[in-house]
């Protein structure tokens, strides 16, 4: 099983912020990892696969970056609507794997 | 639009069984891989079991293997999950997810049904 870790596990932001998420995993992943944003009550959402592709639809301030252990979710410029929990999970191998997830709040 | 309504949640007593079902549209369903995932209450994101398009591949997570059963009818473009011997760590919303790529990432996700076990 592949154990993944988030930092930070919270992050106060003001809008307008760039704000950065790092997930980092136990082994080396090539570049096999999604990001997903979850708000309260509410199913995740797929932001990006492969690392750096941004879902169709997800805004472009999104994005991606990493490959082997240590990945990056990026939001250049973030909104009102981007509060939420966000979770990076593996599918390098079986089982997926999901992180601990990083709850952007307001500052 | 793509639609996952999962459906068959509530509360049972330790021991007992529920069956989750998921049903799809706005997509071809006999062409995704498809996943139940679980949340529990203020916690994070935890795969429980896969099932290949065809329904011959079938995973499970070890801390519900012999407990829960996943299967799929193409023909009702439907997903679901028997649940036995449920424990109180079985407490969760249950979604069920679906992926375009084998064991890849989950490009659609139902709203969840709650599962609460508790006597």
């Amino acid at each position: 099983v592949i154990w993944m870790t988030q930092s930070p596990s919270l992050l106060s932001a003001s809008t307008g912020d760039r704000v950065t998420i790092s997930c980092r995993m136990s082994q080396g992943i090539s570049s096999y990892l999604a990001w997903y944003q979850q708000k309260p009550g509410k199913a995740p959402e797929l932001l990006i696969y492969a690392a750096s592709t941004l879902q169709s639809g997800v805004p472009s301030r999104f994005s991606g970056s990493g490959s082997g252990t240590d990945f990056t979710l990026t939001i250049s410029c973030l909104q009102s609507e981007d509060f939420a929990t966000y979770y990076c999970q593996q599918y390098y191998s079986f089982p997926p794997t999901f992180g601990p997830g990083t709850k952007v709040d307001i500052k | 639009q793509v639609q996952l309504v999962e459906s068959g949640g509530g509360l049972v007593k330790p021991g007992g069984s529920l069956r989750l079902s998921c049903a799809a549209s706005g997509f071809t369903f006999s062409d995704y891989y498809m996943s139940w995932i679980r949340q529990a209450p203020g916690k994070g994101l935890e795969w429980v079991s896969y099932i290949s398009s065809s329904g011959s591949t079938i995973y499970y997570a070890d801390s519900v293997k012999g407990r829960f059963t996943i299967s799929r009818d193409n023909a009702k473009n439907s997903l679901y999950l028997q649940m036995n011997s449920l424990r109180a760590e079985d407490t969760a919303v249950y979604y069920c997810a679906a992926g375009r790529m084998k064991g890849a990432y989950f490009d659609y996700w139902g709203q969840g049904t709650l599962v609460t076990v508790s006597s």
